[in-house]
């Protein structure tokens, strides 16, 4: 079955840039998209189609793709981006929607 | 406003049956896809099904194929998941979505836990 593969973690100083990648085959045919979710609460669409912000999503948050991989990038990071992020797409057929593991994003 | 308020979890034992329901407001319920998402305790996300407008395409993930149905009534305005042969790794959250394959709307998620 298809994957996407984020990695586990990310830490960032305040201030810092953010990066949290995410790979899969299928994503040169596919969009990927970007959820934020903290704990005991729904997930937060933050990217959509690869690179497109949501209404009332700070401009901090951006998206970008590159062959096989997506990133998500989080620029002067704050204290209350500290969060599990998940990338999403679709297998190469369109019919299976997938989820990457998620990254959990420290802020020190 | 859009609204997504799932119900229907609760405690179920191994090889048991549950209905969860989602009942949608704020949107025309009838002009989106529907899914639903789960999130086993301490993990990430996971699609389970979605549905097209009319019903007449329906996907699922490989784990459950055979054993939930993904349904929906659009004169009522929900979506249902009708989950049998229940195991232990079914235990999640269960969140409604809207859409198809990208997901702006989410209910509040109802747990599903399954053991004897």
């Amino acid at each position: 079955s298809y994957e996407l593969t984020q990695p586990p973690s990310v830490s960032v100083s305040p201030g810092q840039t953010a990066r949290i990648t995410c790979s899969g085959d299928a994503l040169p045919k596919q969009y990927a998209y970007w959820y934020q979710q903290k704990p005991g609460q729904a997930p937060v669409l933050v990217i959509y189609k690869d690179s497109e912000r949501p209404s009332g999503i700070p401009e901090r948050f951006s998206g970008s793709s590159s062959g096989t991989t997506v990133t998500l990038t989080i620029s002067g990071v704050q204290a209350e981006d500290e969060a599990d992020y998940y990338c999403q797409s679709a297998d190469s057929s369109g019919t299976s929607v997938v989820f990457g593991g998620g990254t959990k994003l420290t802020v020190l | 406003e859009v609204q997504l308020v799932e119900s229907g979890g609760g405690l179920v034992q191994p090889g048991g049956s549950l209905r969860l329901s989602c009942a949608a407001s704020g949107f025309t319920f009838s002009s989106y896809w529907m899914s639903w998402v789960r999130q086993a305790p301490g993990k990430g996300l996971e699609w389970v099904a979605n549905i097209k407008q009319d019903g007449s395409e329906k996907y699922y993930v490989d784990s459950v194929k055979g054993r939930f149905t993904i349904s929906r009534d659009n004169a009522k305005n929900s979506l249902y998941l009708q989950m049998n042969s229940l195991r232990a790794e079914d235990t999640a959250v269960y969140y409604c979505a809207r859409g198809g394959g990208s997901y702006l709307y989410w209910g509040q998620g109802t747990l599903v836990t399954v053991s004897s």
